[in-house]
């Protein structure tokens, strides 16, 4: 079974600036996709940014960015220029491929991250 | 389309009790999922549809758990003789399918409390 481990439970970081959250995970897979959603106090998840595992290029969406190793099975989310509405729990997010068998996302436990002004 | 909507919002109900929530997925997502989360923890799958087929129940869901998608629209997820274990947010999402690239569109939640 997939298992996904996010070892810091809490991060702070000042606004403007930078900061990485770190994302392991266990697999026997070789294609896969990961993802890092975003969950504010209101509770409604959103898809901040998706990886294909095959593919070797670290994927990008405006400030986020990923660091993906598949060798090490690690993929971090950086997060640059730090907002005040970035403040949420992120949840690392790993998924098969469809119709190779269990098709239902595996989270991590989140990381809660703290945006001061 | 807003979006993947879930109701009630809140549920509180007495131990023993059956409670029922709904989910209306975005219309040409032809894939819903139900999702269990407790806090401080991540979401946990808890089974999906693709359009009324339910292809997928997680060991988390026990027989008093039953969820259905009989038109392939909405879905129902209905919980026999609540327990105070059950109290938790429980989650629906939506997708189109195809490449396991595509996220998920999840819904608000419902919020179970069991007392």
């Amino acid at each position: 079974a997939q298992t996904v481990t996010q070892s810091q439970p809490e991060m702070s970081v000042q606004e403007a600036e930078t900061v990485t959250l770190s994302c392991t995970y266990d697999t026997s897979e070789s294609d896969y996709y990961l993802f890092w959603y975003k969950q504010p106090p209101s509770r409604q998840m959103i898809l901040v940014i998706r990886q294909e595992a095959y593919k070797q290029q670290n994927a990008t969406e405006n400030r986020f960015s990923v660091n993906f190793q598949k060798a090490a099975k690690s993929f971090s989310l950086k997060i640059s220029d730090s907002q005040l509405g970035d403040a949420a729990m992120y949840f690392c997010a790993y998924r098969t491929p469809s119709g190779g068998g269990a098709d239902g996302l595996t989270f991590g436990k989140g990381t809660h991250l703290i945006i001061q002004p | 389309d807003t979006g993947v909507s879930q109701d009630p919002r809140h549920k509180i109900t007495k131990r023993g009790q059956n409670v029922t929530f709904r989910c209306d997925p975005i219309s040409e997502h032809n894939r819903l999922y139900w999702y269990r989360q407790t806090l401080g923890q991540g979401p946990e799958f808890l089974t999906y549809f693709q359009n009324e087929a339910q292809l997928e129940k997680s060991r988390l869901l026990s027989d008093r758990f039953s969820a259905e998608r009989p038109k392939g629209s909405f879905s129902t997820l209905e919980i026999q003789r609540t327990e105070q274990g059950d109290s938790a947010m429980y989650l629906c999402a939506s997708s189109p399918g195809g490449q396991g690239l595509n996220g998920y569109t999840f819904g608000s939640g419902t919020r179970l409390t069991v007392v």
